[in-house]
This record gives C-alpha cells, structure tokens and sequence, in this order.
C-alpha cells in the first residue's frame, strides 16, 4: 500500500541553521510528490512539488527537496531557518491520480 | 482573490447528534477534496468530487459519514449519529483539475468536537 512517513516527529533548531526534514514513500511507480507547511490557525500551505526531470526542487520561502528513487526519499531542506518558520510540515504522495497521501507531520521549533 | 473557505470554524455536538460542514472552493475550481485531521496526525483523505460528482468516496470511514456538492462548487460534509471518535479537524481543498498534478489549496478547516 501507498505510505509516507516522517521519521522525526519533532525538531528543534536555532535561528539561521540548517534544516531537513526527513521523508520516506512506498509507492508502486513514480510518485508525485509534495511538502505542505501547516501554521496554527492556517490551512495547509504548498512549499514545493515533484513531478519529474530535475530531482531537485525549489519552493517558496527558500525551501528546497531533493528527490531520490534509491533511497524512496524526499527530504526538505533550508539553509539558514528563520523564526517564523517554526510550524507542522507535512509531506505527502499523489495516490495514482485518486486522492493524497500524507505523512504523520513534524513539528519544527526554532529558538532564538 | 479568495481562497478556500470553511464554515463553521468551531462545532462542539453531542454524541448521537447529526452534524453538516461546509466548504467554499476557489472560484472555478472543479476539484474538491475532503479530509480529516486527527491531533498529532497528517490529513487523511475522505472523499474526492470531480464536478458535481464523487469521483473517489474510498477515504469515507463508514456510511454515517456523506458528501455532496450538488452544483459543482460549494461542497456539505454530513455525519450522522456522531461519535466521539469523529472528533478532528475536517480539511477542505480544491484544485483546478484533478489531482494529478494540480496544486491542492486547503481552507482553515472546521474543528468538530463530539461530547
């Protein structure tokens, strides 16, 4: 069955370190997929998307992810966080065109 | 321009009570998505309409829970005799197309809360 999991289901990091935010798929063919960020109060947000052609993909607000079949990953990653970026950030698979798939969440906390 | 809307944002009901939650997709957005939220848990599909109809209920957890989206574009989220374990966060989102691709844009959700 389709599946997506976040290992880490929090983490924290000071202000202007580097980020990632670890994503793993089962999934039958090449997926499509993507990284939501969900701040208190808001509705989900899109950061980026994979479809094909390049793995490496550049999002909104400085986000990145690179897409790697090996190892069924989707990791996200920012080089320098700021503090408004502490927030629930979810990934998720597009389900053969039916409906999404979404990981558990991890929490990202920044300090100060 | 205005994005995907949820009424009510809060509902508490009792156990046994029947319950209907609305959603407002972007304007001329055939897609429309349904999807609960469990604390500490990512969203989990329920119900897909493409147009006015239900292209894939397979996420609806049993019969008591029903959707519609009679003209194509507000879509109700019905529950009938709710339980307790019915409690989350209901996500609403729409896309232009079908899932395929299409950026999903997700309204602020209706908290339900089941006594």
């Amino acid at each position: 069955a389709q599946s997506v999991t976040q290992p880490d289901i929090h983490i924290t990091v000071s202000e202007g370190a580097s980020l990632e935010l670890r994503c793993n798929y089962s999934y039958g063919a090449t997926p499509y997929l993507f990284w939501y960020v969900q701040s208190p109060g808001q509705g989900l947000q899109l950061l980026l998307k994979y479809f094909s052609g390049d793995t490496l993909v550049q999002g909104i607000k400085g986000f990145e992810a690179e897409f790697k079949r090996s190892q069924s990953s989707f990791n996200l990653r920012k080089p320098s966080v700021h503090w408004s970026d502490a927030a629930e950030y979810f990934c998720a698979l597009d389900n053969y065109g039916q409906n999404f798939v979404f990981g558990p969440g991890t929490r990202l906390s920044v300090l100060p | 321009g205005a994005g995907v809307s949820q009424t009510p944002s809060n509902k508490v009901t009792e156990k046994g009570k029947y319950v209907e939650l609305r959603c407002d997709p972007i304007s001329g957005h055939t897609a429309l998505y349904w999807y609960r939220q469990s604390l500490g848990q990512g969203p989990e599909f329920l119900i897909y309409f493409q147009g006015t109809g239900a292209a894939d209920d397979s996420g609806l957890p049993n019969d008591r829970f029903f959707a519609v989206r009679p003209e194509g574009s507000v879509s109700t989220l019905k529950i009938q005799r709710t339980e307790r374990g019915d409690s989350a966060v209901y996500l609403c989102a729409s896309s232009y197309g079908g899932p395929r691709g299409d950026t999903q844009y997700f309204g602020p959700g209706t908290r339900l809360t089941v006594l």
